[in-house]
Formats: C-alpha cells, structure tokens, sequence
C-alpha cells in the first residue's frame, strides 16, 4: 500500500527566509509524487510533480522538491518566503500516472511572518 | 479553456437526506476522479469515471455513488446522509491516455449535515 506522511501539520518562517516542506513516502513500487496547494476557500492547485525523470523538479511559484529515494522523500522548498505563500500544502503519491487515485498527507499549514 | 467547475459551493442537509453534487470537467478531459476532504484532513479518494465507467473505488460505502456523462460532467450522490459526511467534496479531471495526465481540481462544494 502507498502512503505519505508529512511532518509538521503547521510550520512558521518569516517573510524571505527559505520554506522546506517535509514528506516522506512509502511505496512498493516507483512512485508519482505531487504537491498540491490549497488556498482559503479553494480547491487544490498543483505546484509540482515528479515522474520519474530529473530528480529536482521545479514547480510554479518559485517552489522546487527534490525526489530522494535512499530517504523516501520529497521535500518541498522555496528560497524565500512571500506573503502570498500562506497556504495549506499537500503531498500525494500516486502509483499510476493519472489512471489511479491520489493518497494524499494530511497537510502542512504555511504561515508567513512579516 | 474553462478549468473544472463544481455545484453547488454550500450545501446544507440533514441526517438520512441524499444529495447530489456535481462537477464539469476541464474541456478535454476524459477522467474524472472524486474525493472527500473532512475538516483538517487531505482528500481521500472517492471513486474514478473514465469514459463513463466507474475506474477504481476508494473505502467508501455503497451509499456513495456516481455518474459521468458523454460530455464527461459528473456527479457524485450520497444516500442517507450521516452528520460525519459533512465534508468539502472535490472533483478533478484529467485527460488519460494522452501522456498529460495531471489531475486539476475544482474548487470544491461544501457539505454540512445536520
């Protein structure tokens, strides 16, 4: 069974200091994995995702995640931290790409200190 | 290109009521995919339509049931409602068998059951 665990249900950083985002995944076989970001009252937009390809995926918004598979994770990260970055972030691993359910972490809540 | 829309945004019902939500896919898409996302928590994965058929069922009673259309609108109906089915219900659509299979999530319908 796949699953994903992200640490941290609530993380602070001030405004320009670096975000880093943890999750951890297991799966049996080669993973799909994706973050998603979930603004108030919104539904889920995807930030990025990793196919198997490179390694280090860049996503929108200044975001990148590495895949390591030794450390089964895919931490997200941003150098500097915006304002508008206050969100709630979620990772899901998928095993098939598209053809098959998303499981997605319980999510990581982004506040932004000025 | 209009994204993944979703009706209506509120719901309110009571315990023992069926509702009917409802979802149109992103112009081009072929797949349909549903989750539930209670408060705090990350989707969990409903059930898939693809062309039609229902592809792929996440842990969720009978009572949860869907329909998509030729024009790959969907719907998602719950019979008798329980208060712990307040949730927000979101949809996302996809477009398999293209190598572009990213799901794109609609900005949800909340449910509240009481």
């Amino acid at each position: 069974a796949q699953s994903v665990t992200q640490l941290g249900s609530h993380v602070s950083v001030s405004e320009g200091a670096l975000v880093l985002l943890r999750c951890n995944y297991s799966s049996s076989v080669p993973p799909y994995l994706f973050w998603y970001v979930q603004y108030p009252n919104q539904g889920l937009q995807l930030l990025l995702k990793y196919t198997s390809a490179a390694t280090l995926v860049k996503g929108i918004n200044g975001f990148e995640a590495e895949f390591k598979k030794s450390e089964t994770s895919f931490h997200l990260t941003k150098p500097s931290a915006h304002m508008s970055d206050a969100a709630e972030y979620f990772c899901a691993v998928s095993f098939n790409f598209g053809n098959e359910k998303l499981t997605f972490g319980t999510g990581t809540r982004l506040t932004i200190i000025p | 290109e209009t994204g993944v829309t979703q009706s209506p945004t509120h719901l309110i019902k009571t315990r023992g009521q069926q509702v009917t939500l409802r979802c149109s896919s992103q112009s081009g898409h072929n797949t349909v995919s549903w989750y539930q996302q209670a408060l705090g928590q990350g989707p969990q994965f409903i059930f898939q339509y693809y062309r039609e058929e229902e592809n792929g069922r996440g842990n969720f009673p009978p009572r949860f049931s869907g329909l998509q259309f030729p024009n790959y609108s969907s719907e998602l109906n719950v019979n008798a409602l329980e208060l712990d089915d307040s949730a927000l219900y979101l949809c996302a659509s996809s477009l398999v068998g293209a190598g572009e299979e990213t799901q794109y999530f609609g900005p949800g319908t909340r449910l509240l059951v009481l």
